[in-house]
C-alpha cells in the first residue's frame, strides 16, 4: 500500500523570504502523480503543482516548484517570495497511474507567513 | 463553471440519526469522489464514480455508509445511525478524468458533527 510522511506539523515564513515544505512517500509502482494542494482556512482545497513520476524535470508554476527525487521517494514543495495569503495548510497526495484516482494525502503542514 | 458545491455546509445531529448530504460536480466532469477529513488529519479517499458507476470503495466505508450518483451528475452520501466516529469534514471533488491532469477539483465540503 502506499503510504505518504508529511514530518512537518507546522512552518512558518517571514514575508517574501522561500519555505520549502517535505514530503516523503513509498510505493512499489515506477508511475504515479504527485501532488500539493493548498487548504486555507476555512477554504476548500486547490491544487497547487503537480508532478508526473515519469517526467525526470521538476515542476514550477510560478512562485511554486518543486524538488522530486524519484529513488529517494521524496517531493519537497519550495514557495519563493512568500505572501500572507500563501498562510494555509499544504497537503502532498499520491495518485497511482493506473486502475485508480484515489489521492492518497498525507499529514499536512500548516504554513503561516508573518509580516 | 461554478465550481463543486455540497449542501449543507454544516450539519449537527444526534447519535443514532440518519443523514445525506448532497454534491454537485462541475457540470462536464464525468468522475466525482468522496473523502473524509478528521482534525488534523488529510482527506481519506471513501469512494468515486465515473458517470452513475462507483467504481471503488474504501474499507472505511462501513456498511452504514452508502453513495449514490443516480444519473452521473449529483451525488448523495447518506450515513446511518450516525456514531460519534463519524464526526468529520465530508469532501466532495470532481474531475473531467480526459487528458492527463487528473486534476481533482474539492468543494467547500460538509461538517458534520455527531452529538
Amino acid at each position: 500500500a502506499q503510504t505518504v510522511t508529511q514530518s512537518q506539523p507546522e512552518m512558518s515564513v517571514q514575508e517574501a523570504e522561500t519555505v520549502t515544505l517535505s514530503c516523503t512517500y513509498d510505493t512499489s509502482e515506477s508511475n504515479y502523480y504527485l501532488f500539493w494542494y493548498k487548504q486555507p482556512p476555512s477554504r476548500q482545497m486547490i491544487l497547487v503543482i503537480r508532478q508526473e513520476a515519469y517526467k525526470q524535470q521538476n515542476a514550477t508554476e510560478n512562485r511554486f516548484s518543486v524538488n522530486f527525487q524519484k529513488a529517494a521517494k521524496s517531493f519537497s514543495l519550495k514557495i519563493s517570495d512568500s505572501q500572507l495569503g500563501d498562510t494555509a495548510m499544504y497537503f502532498c497526495a499520491f495518485m497511482n497511474f493506473y486502475n485508480t484516482d484515489k489521492l492518497i494525502f498525507g499529514t499536512g503542514t500548516r504554513l503561516q507567513v508573518f509580516p | 463553471d461554478t465550481g463543486v458545491s455540497q449542501d449543507p455546509r454544516h450539519k449537527i445531529t444526534k447519535r443514532g440519526q440518519n443523514v445525506t448530504f448532497r454534491c454537485d460536480p462541475i457540470s462536464e466532469h464525468n468522475r466525482l469522489y468522496w473523502y473524509r477529513q478528521t482534525l488534523g488529519q488529510g482527506p481519506e479517499f471513501l469512494t468515486y464514480f465515473q458517470n452513475e458507476a462507483q467504481l471503488e470503495k474504501s474499507r472505511l466505508l462501513s456498511d452504514r455508509f452508502s453513495a449514490e450518483r443516480p444519473k452521473g451528475s449529483f451525488s448523495t452520501l447518506e450515513i446511518q445511525r450516525t456514531e460519534q466516529g463519524d464526526s468529520a469534514m465530508y469532501l466532495c471533488a470532481s474531475s473531467s478524468g480526459q487528458g492527463n491532469t487528473y486534476e481533482q477539483y474539492f468543494g467547500p465540503g460538509t461538517r458534520l458533527t455527531v452529538t
